[in-house]
């Protein structure tokens, strides 16, 4: 089965411009989470959906960031304007249940 | 608030020998714990889930353990090999509200030939 696909890998920008990434999900998986890892760090939830509906953003930082999962399945998440302390990994992951979650392989973003 | 502490940031360890790796948490009890390794340049894949009423899981060479009175998890690798070198994280979920798993920093095991 194909994992999460994520893209760019790699973003390289200038303080206060705007990026976004996108994320398709294993098929079939209705939850999907957005992650921000910085380094030496563990991941932190941005962001959870369960198919269209948001579940949790408590954390997101929303004057910034946003995210949208529009008919359930690919996911974009923005940046608009981005700070230096942005830099970090962004990992979408996607879940059939409630325990098991499937990472896909992370866009890292340097702010200059 | 929810806390989740890994211990070691960095562990070496002799080819062949156990790896034992310690996750703690405080101010509050979840309903399960999981474990994941993360390879640098890629996400982290889910190795074993272990719930509030278990007390020990086993798959293979892993042995994770949940002792809910000393609000520890430990996870051991037997019979250790260099490809077992990577950064092993340990994730917590409340139980309560969203699916929200709070991750430990990782521990980053190295196995010496």
């Amino acid at each position: 089965e194909a994992g999460v696909a994520q893209s760019p890998r790699y973003k390289i920008i200038e303080k206060r411009q705007s990026v976004a990434f996108w994320c398709n999900p294993i098929s079939g998986h209705a939850t999907l989470y957005w992650y921000q890892q910085i380094l030496g760090q563990g991941p932190k939830l941005l962001i959870q959906f369960q198919n269209n509906g948001v579940v949790d953003d408590s954390q997101l930082p929303k004057d910034r960031f946003s995210a949208e999962r529009l008919k359930g399945v690919d996911s974009t998440l923005k940046i608009q304007p981005a700070k230096l302390e942005d830099s970090a990994v962004y990992l979408c992951a996607s879940s059939f249940t409630s325990t098991e979650q499937f990472f896909g392989p992370g866009t890292r973003l340097t702010v200059l | 608030s929810q806390k989740i502490e890994q211990n070691s940031e960095a562990l070496n360890i002799q080819e062949g020998k156990t790896a034992t790796l310690t996750c703690n948490y405080t101010n509050y009890s979840p309903a399960y714990l999981q474990w994941y390794r993360q390879d640098p340049g890629r996400g982290p894949v889910f190795l074993l889930l272990i719930r509030e009423n278990e007390k020990e899981k086993r798959k293979e060479r892993l042995k994770v353990t949940f002792d809910t009175t000393l609000k520890q998890s430990l996870f051991h690798i037997t019979a250790s090999q260099p490809a077992d070198s990577a950064t092993y994280l340990c994730a917590t979920y409340s139980g309560a509200g969203s699916y929200q798993l709070t991750f430990g920093k990782g521990t980053k095991l190295s196995v010496i030939p």
